[in-house]
């Protein structure tokens, strides 16, 4: 069975301070990986998704993904944070692109001023 | 382009009552699928519709059910409402059931509320 876990519950940095969120998966299958964000009150935003091909992989806001096989990461950064970057962040996988996604518990990111 | 538009957004209900919340994809979207998102268990699929028919489901009791119609809105519905059922409730659109990939739009969600 799928899962995936997302190791940081909160993660607190400093504004303009580089952040890494991480993620692993398990899958017996070929999975498609995605990281959505969480706004307060909204629904969830597609930050990117890798499917296939070049292993790094580049989202809006400007956040980047690598994914990596063999320690089954897929782990998000962003070299520098802004204030509005404050929200949730989820890592989900689905099994060959099925719409039934299994999501992590989700990393709360908070930036200080 | 409309988005995906989830009806009500807020809803407060008592145990053993039942409700029915709405869905309306992106125009052209035939898939939807819902979530049911929780502080204790998180985001978890509940079922998906393509073409009015039930694709995927997810691993919740039968008081959770949903359908289609033919312009691809989407109801889902829970019947003798508990506690427990307190949450958010998210659908997602996208163009086909899978396959090749192809992106799910989320909405905005109904928080529905049990006392």
């Amino acid at each position: 069975a799928q899962s995936v876990t997302q190791l940081d519950s909160q993660v607190p940095v400093f504004e303009e301070a580089p952040v890494e969120l991480r993620c692993n998966y398990s899958s017996s299958v070929s999975v498609y990986l995605f990281w959505y964000v969480q706004y307060p009150n909204q629904g969830l935003q597609l930050l990117l998704k890798y499917l296939s091909g070049s292993t790094l992989v580049k989202g809006i806001n400007g956040f980047e993904a690598e994914f990596n096989k063999s320690q089954t990461s897929f782990h998000l950064r962003k070299p520098s944070v802004h204030i509005s970057d404050t929200a949730e962040y989820f890592c989900a996988v689905s099994d060959n692109g099925a719409n039934n996604l299994f999501f992590g518990t989700g990393t709360r990111l908070t930036v200080i001023p | 382009k409309a988005g995906v538009t989830q009806t009500p957004r807020y809803l407060i209900k008592t145990r053993g009552q039942q409700v029915t919340l709405s869905c309306s994809p992106i125009s052209g979207h035939r898939s939807v699928s819902w979530y049911q998102q929780t502080p204790g268990q998180g985001l978890q699929f509940l079922f998906e519709y393509f073409s009015e028919t039930q694709r995927n489901k997810g691993n919740f009791p039968g008081r959770f059910s949903g359908r289609q119609f033919s312009n691809s809105r989407s109801e889902m519905n829970v019947s003798t409402l508990e506690l427990g059922d307190s949450a958010l409730y998210l659908c997602a659109s996208s163009w086909t059931s899978g396959g090749s990939y192809n992106e799910q739009f989320f909405g905005p969600g109904t928080r529905l509320t049990v006392l």
